[in-house]
């Protein structure tokens, strides 16, 4: 069973820093399956990332993915106050279909 | 514009049934897969299914096998997740949301569903 384990579980930073998320799988992930969104308090989850790097539609582009195999990387350039909010990476997985979700990253102003 | 519009807030006691919906518009509702998202209270995404209302293909996650029905009516754009006997452990919010095959591209706003006696 694949496990999405997200580092820090909370992340405290000021507007205008730099912010990195990590997503570590417990088996190897192919690119192409991996996404990030972003939840804010009351909000549906939005698609951010998906493939890895490419963002979404209307996403900023202080938004960025990458990573291979195993290890992920969400990173915000320069924190808009916007920016602060849960943050959780994705997977799929075909055989059996499955979906997964890691526990999430709880972005908060410093 | 792609839109998903949930049914509004629901509250049941232990025991009782519960459909809920999602409907689609903005795009060919047949042509994508729905896939469903339990959040409880204060916790993190959990998929629950998908079904591809084009030939009501469905898969569950294993968590939730047997414990829900998800099912789609494609004369009114819209899918549905139901339970035929809730427990209060079901208390959570639910999302429907588009799935473009490897992930979730447009979400609808939610339903939260209460189980209290």
């Amino acid at each position: 069973e694949m496990v999405l384990t997200q580092s820090p579980g909370t992340l405290s930073l000021s507007p205008g820093e730099r912010a990195t998320l990590s997503c570590r799988a417990s088996q190897s992930v192919s690119s192409s399956y991996l996404a990030w969104y972003q939840q804010k308090p009351g909000q549906a989850p939005r698609l951010l990332i998906y493939g890895a790097s490419n963002r979404a539609t209307g996403i900023p582009d202080r938004f960025s993915g990458s990573g291979s195999g195993t290890d992920f990387t969400l990173t915000i350039s320069r924190l808009e106050p916007e920016d602060f909010a849960v943050y959780y990476c994705h997977q799929y997985g075909s055989s059996p279909v499955m979906y997964t979700f890691g526990q999430g990253t709880k972005l908060e102003i410093k | 514009e792609v839109q998903l519009v949930q049914s509004g807030a629901a509250v049941r006691k232990p025991g009782e049934s519960l459909k809920i919906s999602c409907k689609g518009s903005g795009y060919i509702f047949t042509n994508y897969w729905i896939g469903w998202v339990r959040q409880m209270p204060g916790k993190g995404l959990e998929w629950m299914g998908i079904i591809y209302p084009g030939d009501s293909d469905t898969r569950y996650g294993p968590s939730f096998q047997g414990q829900v029905t998800i099912s789609a009516d494609n004369s009114i754009n819209t899918a549905y997740l139901q339970w035929g006997s809730l427990k209060a452990s079901d208390n959570a919010m639910y999302y429907c949301g588009t799935v473009s095959r490897y992930h979730f591209d447009y979400w609808g706003q939610g339903t939260q569903v209460t189980v209290s006696s």
